[in-house]
């Protein structure tokens, strides 16, 4: 079944206490990405990958890294992570193509940073 | 950077009513989806519709680009209808990155 997953699914933990969010998908897409959804705010890009080895930011990175070594894999790391990182986070991928762009998003993880 | 409204923000029906929501998108854009977020908070992808109009049961969505805008019908709606719907657009890259857009999204509730 074709499918993007995260784990964990839900997450608390304590400021300062590295943690990661991996993510995978099947589909052989290039292009890769992490939101987070916040009350009022909507779905914001974090980060997002082209391809491997290539990932750029998006519209909300500080406090946030990523890499991208593996066609398949897109893990989101927070170095020292703070109470306002808590929050509901998508990982997405999908094909780059001038005439087919879909995005498929993962089932989110919820992030409690006490 | 491209501005992307979501009206009415707030909508309940009863069930069986038709609705109609809207997208607003302030520059052209590559590519256009609709999401619908459920109450799990998982996000399903409804269409994938730069422009034209496209079915899917008792839905449908059409892009007018040139017009900036897209709008999502649900006709017959159902109590499962319930959730949050969002659309994002895909900004060109003379914005200097590849990225997606989402609107602050429509938040439906159907009435048994």
């Amino acid at each position: 079944e074709a499918q993007v997953t995260q784990n964990p699914r839900y997450l608390i933990t304590v400021t300062g206490k590295k943690l990661t969010v991996t993510c995978s998908q099947n589909m052989n897409h290039e292009y890769m990405s992490w939101y987070r959804q916040d009350p009022g705010l909507g779905l914001r890009q974090i980060y997002y990958s082209m391809n491997v080895e290539v990932t750029d930011k998006g519209d909300v990175p500080e406090g946030y890294k990523v890499s991208r070594k593996e066609k398949r894999n897109f893990p989101l790391i927070l170095e020292s992570p703070s109470p306002n990182q808590t929050s509901l986070y998508f990982c997405a991928s999908s094909f780059w193509r001038e005439s087919y762009n879909e995005q498929f998003f993962g089932p989110g993880t919820r992030l409690t940073v006490l | 950077g491209i501005q992307v409204e979501q009206s009415p923000p707030d909508l309940i029906l009863q069930e069986g009513a038709n609705s109609t929501l809207r997208c607003n998108f302030s520059d052209s854009v590559n590519n256009l989806q609709w999401f619908h977020q459920n109450p799990w908070g998982q996000l399903i992808n409804l269409f994938y519709i730069p422009s034209g109009t496209k079915q899917n049961g008792r839905l449908s969505a059409t892009t007018v680009a040139t017009e900036r805008y897209s709008l999502l019908y649900i006709s017959s709606s159902q109590t499962t209808d319930s959730g949050v719907y969002f659309c994002a657009v895909e900004a060109p890259f003379t914005s200097g990155t590849y990225k997606y857009i989402f609107g602050t999204g429509t938040r439906l509730k159907v009435l048994a």
